[in-house]
């Protein structure tokens, strides 16, 4: 049974940094991950995503700011996520491709996201 | 970056209506075009990838069309459990992007 469990959520204040995880299991590590955030009463939006073989996309709104990662010996995706500002609360979810490989992006899995808030 | 324009944004219907949720892209995704199920408090739900097909256990009531840029989903009998809101997402090229959303309210 595939899991995916994601951890570092915390309230941070704005310009400070912070490191997401997400736990996987199993599965092998060679399928593509993606991590989507859902602002507070906002629709979902895709930030980041690696593929199998460790080709990144990011969205315009964090390109710069945060870095997509992944160590396959742990099977655990990262974000790093730095100069946090305050449009950066939400959930964070990790999701994976249903498809091995390249990225073809359909979202089979899901963790159940991390709470993210950026806050003075 | 792909635009995804999704209508109506919101919708009532009571429970046996037949409901549909159209999606736009701003350019050809081919089929790309998946949708997903979301309710407050838990993680989106993988209901219809490449347009038309049936993630399993989801219930035969759901159907997607479309090709190129437009596509819909159909909810044939909506169901109380189905109050929700709806998302469709390309996957054609990065980055990944998804539709506003539709909520979906069973009176």
């Amino acid at each position: 049974e595939v899991q995916l469990l994601e951890s570092g959520g915390d309230v941070i204040q704005p310009g400070g940094s912070l490191r997401l995880s997400c736990t996987a299991s199993g599965f092998t590590s060679n399928y593509a991950m993606t991590w989507v955030r859902q602002a507070p009463g906002k629709g979902l939006e895709c930030i980041s995503g690696i593929t199998g073989g460790g080709a990144t996309f990011y969205a315009d709104s964090v390109k710069g700011r945060f870095t997509i990662s992944r160590d396959k010996s742990k099977n655990t995706l990262y974000l790093q996520m730095n100069n946090l500002r305050a449009e950066d609360t939400a959930t964070y979810f990790c999701a994976k491709d249903l498809v091995y490989g390249d990225g073809y992006w359909d979202f089979e899995n899901w963790g159940q996201g991390t709470l993210v808030t950026v806050s003075s | 970056d792909i635009l995804m324009t999704q209508s109506p944004s919101s919708l009532s219907a009571s429970v046996g209506d037949r409901v549909t949720i159209t999606c736009r892209a701003s350019q050809n995704i081919r089929s790309s075009l998946n949708w997903y199920q979301k309710k407050p408090g838990k993680a989106p739900k993988f209901l219809i990838y490449a347009i038309s097909n049936l993630q399993s256990g989801v219930p035969l009531r759901f159907s997607g069309t479309g090709s190129g840029s437009d596509f819909t989903l159909t909810i044939s009998s909506l169901q109380p459990e189905d109050s929700a809101t709806y998302y469709c997402q390309q996957g054609h090229s990065t980055p990944v992007t998804f539709g506003g959303g539709t909520k979906v309210e069973v009176k």
